[in-house]
Formats: structure tokens, sequence, C-alpha cells
């Protein structure tokens, strides 16, 4: 296992359109998170999955934002009819629920709407 | 709800040499824990080190210590004997304790500090 990963790297969409993300978080963690990152700021939490149950959601996660994690093992960050400012990057990170919980995120996926 | 303030945008440091990067936050919790993040240009955060609240020694892995004050909510990050492959983009990051405080384990971040050592 290499860690979390994160496809696709870089996304280029025009305005309007619906783009989909996937992450595939460490085998054994069961805590999956969603956050999003916009240039000069940290990241900020979107939601996050505990197994299957998506179990929190930031009000920053619009009507337009759905994320699923279907079995308990990837995720899907879907945006539809993306806007201008969608255009950031998704990062994704998994953890374990008890014992050592810090979070290991992967490489992000970029998404530019033009 | 938390917030979590890195006041120093920038900052550079020679080779060899020690610097330490500032974070404050703000809580009303007495139970979380606190994390300094690194993101290199090839953007993958990792973990630099992590400190529990209700343990007052300060944390320290290898070139990197932190000095927690918890009565002030002061979080600083130093770097010894700086290297070339320190330079990225640094995050301080606050969590409530998951099972003390029933909440994930979400984080909150600070805007970061762009660190860069030069020769």
């Amino acid at each position: 296992d290499t860690g979390v990963s994160q496809d696709p790297r870089h996304k280029i969409t025009k305005r309007g359109q619906n783009v989909t993300f996937r992450c595939d978080p460490i085998s054994e963690h069961n805590r999956l998170y969603w956050y999003r990152q916009t240039l000069g700021q940290g990241p900020e939490f979107l939601t996050y999955f505990q197994n299957e149950a998506q179990l929190e959601k930031s009000r920053l996660l619009s009507d337009r934002f759905s994320a699923e994690r279907p079995k308990g093992s990837f995720s899907t960050l879907e945006i539809q009819r993306t806007e201008q400012g969608d255009s950031a990057m998704y990062l994704c990170a998994s953890s374990l629920a008890t014992g050592r919980t810090e979070a290991f995120f992967g490489q992000g996926t970029r998404l530019t709407v033009v | 709800a938390q917030t979590v303030t890195q006041s120093q945008p920038e900052m550079s440091v020679q080779e060899a040499e020690t610097v330490t990067l500032s974070c404050t936050y703000d809580t009303s919790e007495s139970n979380y824990y606190l994390f300094w993040y690194k993101q290199p240009p090839s953007r993958q955060m990792i973990l630099v080190i992590r400190q529990e609240a209700y343990k007052q020694q300060n944390a320290t892995e290898n070139r990197f210590s932190v000095n927690f004050q918890k009565a002030a909510k002061s979080f600083s990050l130093k770097i010894s004997d700086s290297q070339l492959g320190d330079t990225a983009m640094y995050f301080c990051a606050f969590m409530k304790h998951p099972l003390l405080t029933g909440g994930g384990n979400k984080l909150t971040f600070g805007t970061g500090t762009q660190l860069k050592v030069e020769l």
C-alpha cells in the first residue's frame, strides 16, 4: 500500500460541466475526508466518512456537491454544474478512527473551471 | 468553532540554521490535538509532528520540536539544522479529541507559512 491516491491529478473543465474525482484511502483506514484548498489558503474541511457512512458535511458543501463511499473503500466526489469558484485543489485524506488518528493525505486533484 | 492563525506568510532561513514558525489558535475545548503538516511543491501533505493538549511535555521528532503553551494558545514549530528539503509550505492544524468530544478527526488549518531554506 503506497498511501492515499487520488485520480485525476489535474482536471480542466468548462463551466457548467459535471466532474467526478476518486480517492483510494490507505486500506486499513476506516475514515476518509475531503478537503478543498484554494490558492494561498489552508485546506478547508468538506465532508468525512466512517466506513460507508457520511457522518458530517460542511456548509461549504453546496447542493451541487455529492460524495459517496460505497462499501467503505474508495470514495468519489462529484461536482455538478461547475462554477469558476469551484476551481481549487481537492484533497483526500484517510485515518483510523481510534488510536493513532492522524490523517494521511493524497496528492490532490487540481480542478480548473474555465 | 476553532480558528488557527499563522501570522507569517513567508519565512526564509539559511541552511543549517534554526527557524521558528508561529501558530496561535482559539478554542473552547480542553482536549484536542495540534499538528504541523508540511506541503512540499509536489503538494502531498505530510505530518511533521503532533502534540496532545493534555501532555505538558513538548513533542519532538528529530530536528523538529514544538513549543506548546496551552494557556496562551500558542503552538510554534522549531526546525533545527535546516535542510534544503525543508523548503515547503507549513500548516498548523487543530483537531478536537475524537473520543472525548465525539467529533470526527477533521482538521482546522491555518493559512500556512511558506518556508524557504537557502544555501
